[in-house]
């Protein structure tokens, strides 16, 4: 069965440092996004994109962050300058549809902690 | 604001007996969807049930079903016959369009 892949699975880093995190959505979906949940809160949307733009982001997808498809199964997620409350479970998703009833399957996250 | 309650963080239940998880949201649409998932240790997020606001009648997936309260702005999962590998962080969400909200999460464990 088709699974959303992230990679890395932990990644450590410096505050300041840029990270870019990993996902390969499923082949044939067409829209993606990104969660983050910090330890012991709520999962939160960050952004979704489709056809190559951002169709959506939330109040915390500030300039810091910003998204990529750089070809055509990579989804990256770029942290610019990461700091200390930048530390969470990155989480990728994609969908067939965009609508509500559609489906959004999960990858497995990645856990970046900022030193 | 939407927002999503997870009143329960843990619960727990023996094998073969039904468990309820309660969430509550806050909204002032009238059309959106509601959904509990399941992440098991270590494993991603993986879809449990959905819940369409229209429909009055309660959503039912094998051992789970919901119990979707509209008015009170309730959705509690059922989990009949539990079981082992029902073992895990279960959330609640509500989403309209692309606004999708997630609770804090409930912890499930199983005793056998």
């Amino acid at each position: 069965e088709p699974e959303v892949t992230q990679t890395p699975s932990h990644q450590v880093t410096q505050m300041g440092q840029e990270v870019i995190l990993r996902c390969v959505p499923i082949s044939n979906h067409l829209y993606f996004y990104w969660y983050r949940q910090i330890l012991g809160q709520k999962v939160e949307f960050l952004v979704s994109f489709y056809n190559n733009e951002i169709s959506e982001k939330s109040e915390i997808f500030d300039d810091q962050f910003s998204v990529e498809r750089p070809d055509g199964s990579n989804f990256t997620l770029k942290i610019r300058s990461t700091k200390l409350e930048d530390s969470a479970m990155y989480f990728c998703a994609s969908s067939v549809g965009q609508g509500e009833a559609d489906e959004q399957f999960f990858g497995p996250g990645t856990r970046l902690t900022v030193l | 604001a939407q927002t999503v309650t997870q009143s329960q963080p843990e619960m727990s239940v023996q094998e073969a007996e039904t468990v309820t998880l309660s969430c509550t949201y806050d909204t002032s649409e009238s059309d959106y969807y509601l959904f509990w998932y399941k992440q098991p240790p270590s494993r991603q997020m993986i879809l449990v049930i959905r819940q369409e606001a229209y429909k009055q009648q309660n959503a039912t997936e094998n051992r789970f079903s919901v119990n979707f309260q509209k008015a009170a702005k309730s959705f509690s999962l059922k989990i009949s016959d539990s079981q082992l590998g029902d073992a895990a962080m279960y959330f609640c969400a509500y989403r309209k369009i692309n606004d999708m909200r997630f609770g804090a999460g409930t912890r499930l464990t199983v005793k056998p």
